[in-house]
C-alpha cells in the first residue's frame, strides 16, 4: 500500500526556533509537495520538488525553505518559527507517469503550534 | 488571488439526502479537476476527478458535473450517509503542471 509518512503528528515549538518537518514516501515518486492547511483557507502550496535537489516555490514560500537530498525524503524548514506559522502541514507525493498520474498521495499531517 | 472558489463552507444534510458542493475557477488553462475527501486526523485522498472533455462523471454515489462555459464544477453525493461526513476539497490544475490549486474546503455533516 502506498505510504507517505510525516515524522511527527503534533509538534510544539517556541518563537524563533528552527523547525524541521520530515516527510518520507515509499512509492518512488518524483514529485513531492508541502502544503499548509488552515480553516477557511484550504490547502495552500508552500514548496514543491520535481526531482532530487530540485525545488520550486509555491504560493506562500515566505518564511520556509526545503531540502530534497534523496528521492524519497522531502524536508520543510522553518528558519525562525513565528506564531503565524501555527498550522497543519501536509506532505504529498505524486508521479508524472502511469495510471495514477496527477494523483496526490498525502501524509496524515503535522499539527505545528508555535508559542 | 484565489483561483478556485468553493462553496458552501459547511453543509448539513440528512441521511439519504443529496449533498451538493460547488466550485468555480478562473484560469481557462485548467484541464484537470479532482475532488479530495479528508476525514479527521487523515490527509486528503482523491475521491473522483474529471477532465473538460466530458460534462459529467459518475462513480457510485458520487458525481462530478462540469460546465466549461461557466467555468464551474460541482460534486453531488447521492443518498448521503453518515460515513460521508468529512471535509471535501475541489482542485484544479493544468496537465502540463503537477501543481494542484485547491479550494477552501467544505465540511459536510450527514445526520442519521
Amino acid at each position: 500500500d502506498v505510504k507517505v509518512t510525516q515524522s511527527s503528528r503534533y509538534l510544539v515549538k517556541r518563537t524563533g526556533e528552527k523547525v524541521f518537518l520530515e516527510c518520507v514516501q515509499d512509492m518512488d515518486h518524483e514529485n513531492m509537495f508541502w502544503y499548509r492547511q488552515d480553516p477557511g483557507l484550504g490547502l495552500r502550496l508552500i514548496y514543491f520538488s520535481y526531482d532530487v535537489k530540485m525545488k520550486e516555490k509555491g504560493d506562500i514560500p515566505e518564511g520556509y525553505s526545503v531540502s530534497r537530498e534523496k528521492k524519497e525524503r522531502f524536508s520543510l524548514i522553518l528558519e525562525s518559527a513565528s506564531t503565524n506559522q501555527t498550522s497543519m502541514y501536509l506532505c504529498a507525493s505524486s508521479s508524472p507517469r502511469g495510471a495514477d498520474r496527477e494523483k496526490l498521495f498525502f501524509g496524515s499531517g503535522t499539527q505545528l503550534s508555535v508559542l | 488571488q484565489q483561483q478556485v472558489k468553493q462553496s458552501p463552507q459547511s453543509l448539513i444534510v440528512q441521511k439519504g439526502g443529496i449533498s451538493i458542493i460547488n466550485c468555480a475557477y478562473e484560469n481557462t488553462a485548467f484541464d484537470y479537476f479532482p475532488w479530495y475527501q479528508q476525514f479527521p486526523g487523515k490527509g486528503p485522498a482523491l475521491l473522483i476527478a474529471i477532465r473538460p472533455d466530458v460534462s459529467e462523471k459518475k462513480e457510485g454515489r458520487f458525481t462530478i458535473s462540469f460546465n466549461k462555459s461557466a467555468k464551474q464544477f460541482s460534486l453531488h453525493i447521492m443518498d448521503s450517509q453518515p460515513g460521508d461526513s468529512a471535509t471535501y476539497f475541489c482542485a484544479a490544475s493544468k496537465s502540463s503542471s503537477d501543481k494542484l490549486i485547491f479550494g477552501t474546503g467544505t465540511r459536510l455533516q450527514v445526520f442519521p
